[in-house]
């Protein structure tokens, strides 16, 4: 099992700041690692699924990288918005069949 | 609109009671879907893999006999919590993938259910 750490748990951020969260994990012995949003009383959103050292992926204001080397993942948010305001999952699909191994999750909070 | 569906949204029930959960894939035929538990302040664990037309594999150790789960259509996977109690009191969440899905592809959860066994 793969020890998936998010770090900060939580974090506040003022309207229109820019922000970022890390992913980190022991090893590159993975298939695929998935950036999920979550809104309360709603489901997990898919945002990006990264495979390779280096891969950046982008979708309007978040982005995220990876780099297998040194086993972190950054989710960045640029010009937060209140509806940013949601838990940020980080998981690794640890096999070919799709097992994923999520993190604990970064809780974002927008204020305006 | 919403790909995957999850009936109840919350379950209150008193020790001993059996409940089921269904989780149906809305917008297209699922092979396989997963089922999640989440303890309070805890990452969500999978609990199972539910494989339409035979037996799901369960994660060491959830016990199979404790967590029910049936896929009998390509579109439907129930998980039944049997003779359930206090401490099966957790959030559980379904997601389904595509037939030939892959881990580079997304999963499609459901809203999740919220179990309290009292």
């Amino acid at each position: 099992i793969l020890n998936v750490e998010q770090s900060p748990q939580s974090l506040h951020v003022q309207e229109g700041d820019s922000t970022n969260f890390t992913c980190s994990f022991p090893s590159s012995n993975f298939y695929a690692l998935h950036w999920y949003r979550w809104e309360t009383a709603k489901s997990p959103e898919a945002l990006f699924v990264m495979t390779l050292n280096g891969d950046e992926k982008k979708k309007g204001r978040i982005s995220a990288t990876l780099n297998t080397k040194e086993g972190y993942s950054y989710l960045y948010i640029k010009g937060s918005q209140p509806e940013d305001s949601a838990t940020y999952l980080c998981a690794l699909a640890t096999d070919s069949w799709g097992k994923l191994q999520f993190g604990a999750g970064t809780q974002v909070v927008v204020t305006p | 609109g919403a790909v995957v569906s999850q009936h109840p949204s919350w379950v209150i029930c008193k020790s001993g009671t059996s409940v089921k959960i269904e989780c149906r894939s809305l917008d297209f035929q699922a092979t396989t879907m997963f089922w999640y538990r989440q303890f309070p302040k805890q990452s969500l664990m999978l609990m199972a893999t539910s494989n339409e037309g035979s037996k799901a594999t369960y994660e060491q150790g959830v016990e199979k006999d404790k967590f029910l789960i049936n896929h009998a259509s390509l579109t439907l996977s129930t998980l039944t919590v049997t003779s359930a109690h206090p401490e099966d009191s957790s959030f559980y969440i379904c997601s389904v993938v595509r037939q030939g899905w892959n881990s580079n592809q997304p999963q499609h959860f459901g809203d999740g259910t919220r179990l309290s066994i009292l």
